[in-house]
């Protein structure tokens, strides 16, 4: 069965504190990776598609990586305003439809 | 170029009553995929409709239906609403049908069952 596993839940960074949020995944026949930033109350922004492994694209203080089990976002020295909910998704599943990771919280304190 | 609109923003209903929530697509994009996102089960996948036509269903009851307009508008429809219906309902759209091309979200509709 396809599955998206992230972790850790939440995260607490202090500002400029660099970390890495990860996602596990399972799949029969992956379809591109995807990585979503969703703030309180608004719908997924698109940050990352990774369609292979060894692949990277990075974004301002965003990096995303990719291997045959896993991805990582890397966040370097992170501002306040990157707080959110991370989002990993999975393309390729059984219905042709994106299967999500619960996400990962991330708190930045100035 | 406009994003994905979604409309109503909020909605409270009755336990009971049914709703229809409508979503307008990227200019372009044919592709129309719901989903139903809760704190406890995240974002699930409720159906996807491409050239008016489901392609694909998620596991839902039958309570929830949608359909797509030939401007590749879609809608989709609760019916006798339950209070676990509560939730953000998620609209995402892209240019063919399939997930190898990304998605992009509408900002949702929240709808709450009373």
């Amino acid at each position: 069965e396809d599955q998206v596993t992230q972790s850790p839940e939440a995260l607490r960074l202090q500002e400029g504190e660099s970390s890495s949020l990860n996602c596990s995944y399972t799949v029969s026949g992956l379809r591109g990776l995807f990585w979503y930033r969703q703030d309180p109350g608004k719908g997924p922004e698109f940050l990352f598609t990774l369609y292979s492994a060894g692949e990277e694209k990075e974004k301002e203080r965003l990096k995303a990586t990719l291997t045959k089990k896993e991805s990582f976002l890397h966040i370097t020295a992170p501002k306040p305003e990157d707080s959110a909910t991370y989002l990993c998704a999975l393309g390729g599943g059984s219905q042709g439809n994106l299967i999500f990771g619960k996400g990962t919280k991330l708190s930045v304190k100035p | 170029k406009a994003g994905v609109t979604q409309t109503p923003r909020y909605l409270i209903k009755t336990r009971g009553q049914q709703v229809t929530l409508s979503c307008s697509p990227i200019s372009g994009h044919r592709s129309v995929s719901w989903y139903q996102q809760t704190p406890g089960q995240g974002l699930q996948f409720l159906f996807e409709y491409f050239s008016e036509t489901q392609r694909n269903k998620g596991n839902f009851p039958g309570r929830f239906s949608g359909r797509q307009f030939s401007n590749s508008r879609s809608e989709m429809n609760v019916s006798t609403l339950e209070l676990g219906d509560s939730a953000l309902y998620l609209c995402a759209t892209t240019t063919l049908a399939g997930s190898t091309d990304t998605q992009y979200f509408g900002p949702g509709t929240r709808l709450t069952v009373l």
